[in-house]
């Protein structure tokens, strides 16, 4: 069936190091996904999206890049801060059929001062 | 505030009893979705609309769940005769046209059933 997962549940960095959260997902007919930050007591937050025909995209400190080859995420933050400590979500997406996302598990991101 | 707001916040109820939530979307966003989330877990998608039409349920939302958005603005989602598994949080997102991505979630109820 369709499932989105997380290689690591726990990644712990210094401030201001950079950090790399990965995903992998097994639904090939998916076109698009989303990284989302989750906050204790809040609900998910939109971060980044990229569609199936781009390689990598950057926002505002953040990249996410996808290798279709082997259905695989990864999202970069760089200068990582204290306020980046939050549980991470990727999510996909088959854009034709259906606008639900299916979301991994997560990743635990703790930022050391 | 204009994101998404959820009301209750928190609800304790007892087994059996039915149980009732609100989400206020943004207010011109035309797609409302509800998504449930247990400890440690991703959301998992429950149901959607598209202003007042349910588009989409998914086979998590059994008999006893029941979801509207009456008027294309706010909905609820009703959990009758609550199980120790419904505990979870309740989240509400919307969003306005363009990719299913850009949702904005509210901040959850989440329900205790003891």
């Amino acid at each position: 069936g369709e499932s989105v997962g997380l290689h690591l549940p726990t990644l712990s960095v210094q401030e201001g190091d950079n950090s790399i959260i990965n995903c992998a997902y097994s639904n090939s007919a998916s076109d698009y996904f989303i990284w989302y930050k989750q906050e204790s007591g809040k609900g998910p937050q939109f971060i980044i999206d990229i569609r199936s025909n781009m390689d990598k995209r950057q926002g505002q400190r953040v990249t996410v890049l996808l290798n279709k080859t082997v259905k695989h995420l990864s999202l970069q933050i760089a200068a990582t801060q204290p306020g980046d400590s939050a549980v991470y979500f990727c999510a996909e997406n088959i854009s034709d059929s259906s606008y639900k996302l299916i979301f991994g598990s997560g990743t635990r991101l703790l930022v050391r001062p | 505030d204009t994101g998404v707001s959820q009301d209750p916040r928190h609800k304790i109820t007892k087994r059996g009893q039915n149980v009732t939530f609100r989400c206020d979307p943004i207010s011109e966003h035309n797609r409302l979705y509800w998504y449930r989330q247990t400890l440690g877990q991703g959301p998992e998608f429950l149901t959607y609309f598209q202003n007042e039409a349910q588009l989409e349920k998914s086979r998590l939302l059994s008999d006893r769940f029941s979801a509207e958005r009456p008027k294309g603005s706010f909905s609820t989602l009703e959990i009758q005769r609550t199980e120790q598994g419904d505990s979870a949080m309740y989240l509400c997102a919307s969003s306005l046209g363009g990719g299913p991505g850009e949702q904005y979630f509210g901040p959850g109820t989440r329900l205790t059933v003891t």
